[in-house]
C-alpha cells in the first residue's frame, strides 16, 4: 500500500531537547516536503527536497534542519526546540508527474 | 515565486445554500491545483485536483471547481451545503515552473448553520 509514515504521531517535549520527526515513503517519490499547520496560518512549508541530497528552505525554516540521504526518508530535526515550534506537522511526497500528493497522518508536537 | 490566496478565512452558509470558497494563485506556468479538506483533529483529504485536463473538475462529496486561467482562479463550489461539510478547506498549487514545489493557501473554515 502506498503511504507516507510519520513518527511520532504525538510528542510532548521540553525546551532545548533535540528531537527528530521521521518521514518515510514507499513510492520512490523524488519530492518530499515538510509543513507546519498553525491556526489561522494554514500550512506553511518548512523544507523541501527534490531528490537525494537536494534540499531547499521553505517559508519557515528557522529552527529546523533536514537531510535526504536516502530517497525514502526525509527526517525533520529540531536541534533545540522552543515553545513557538508547538504545532501540527505534516510530511508529503509526490513523484515527477505530481498528479497525486501523499500526506502523512500528521505529528502533534508540543514543546513546554 | 508562486503564491496561493484564499479569500475569507471563515465562511458561514446555511444548510442547503450554495458553498463558494475562493482560491487565486500565481504561477509562472500552468500549474497543478488541488483542494483538500480537513475535519477536526484529522489529516488532509483530497477533494479534487486539476491536472491540465478538463477545466471543470468534479470531486468527492458533491464538490467541484473550475480552473480559470485568465483569472488565475480555482474556486470550489457545492450547490447545497450539508452540515457534514463543516471543516477547513485548503487550496494548494504545485508549480512545475518553481521546482514542482507544493504551496498551500491559508485555509478557509466553512461553518454550516442549520
Amino acid at each position: 500500500e502506498a503511504q507516507v509514515t510519520q513518527n511520532p504521531r504525538y510528542l510532548i517535549t521540553v525546551t532545548g531537547k533535540k528531537l527528530t520527526v521521521t518521514c518515510s515513503q514507499n513510492m520512490n517519490h523524488e519530492y518530499m516536503s515538510w509543513y507546519r499547520q498553525d491556526p489561522g496560518l494554514g500550512l506553511r512549508q518548512i523544507y523541501y527536497s527534490m531528490n537525494v541530497e537536494v534540499t531547499d528552505k521553505g517559508d519557515v525554516p528557522e529552527g529546523y534542519k533536514v537531510s535526504r540521504k536516502e530517497k525514502r526518508n526525509f527526517p525533520l530535526i529540531l536541534e533545540s526546540p522552543s515553545p513557538n515550534q508547538t504545532s501540527l506537522y505534516f510530511c508529503a511526497s509526490w513523484g515527477v508527474s505530481g498528479n497525486t500528493i501523499y500526506f502523512g497522518e500528521g505529528s502533534w508536537l508540543t514543546v513546554v | 515565486a508562486q503564491s496561493v490566496t484564499q479569500l475569507g478565512s471563515h465562511v458561514s452558509v446555511s444548510e442547503g445554500a450554495l458553498v463558494l470558497l475562493r482560491c487565486n494563485y500565481s504561477s509562472s506556468v500552468p500549474p497543478y491545483l488541488f483542494w483538500y479538506v480537513q475535519y477536526p483533529n484529522q489529516g488532509l483529504q483530497l477533494l479534487l485536483k486539476y491536472t491540465s485536463a478538463a477545466t471543470l473538475v468534479k470531486g468527492i462529496n458533491g464538490f467541484e471547481a473550475e480552473f480559470k486561467k485568465s483569472e488565475t482562479s480555482f474556486h470550489l463550489t457545492k450547490p447545497s451545503a450539508h452540515m457534514s461539510d463543516a471543516a477547513e478547506y485548503f487550496c494548494a498549487v504545485r508549480d512545475p515552473g518553481a521546482g514542482n514545489m507544493l504551496t498551500f493557501g491559508g485555509g478557509t473554515r466553512l461553518m454550516v448553520k442549520p
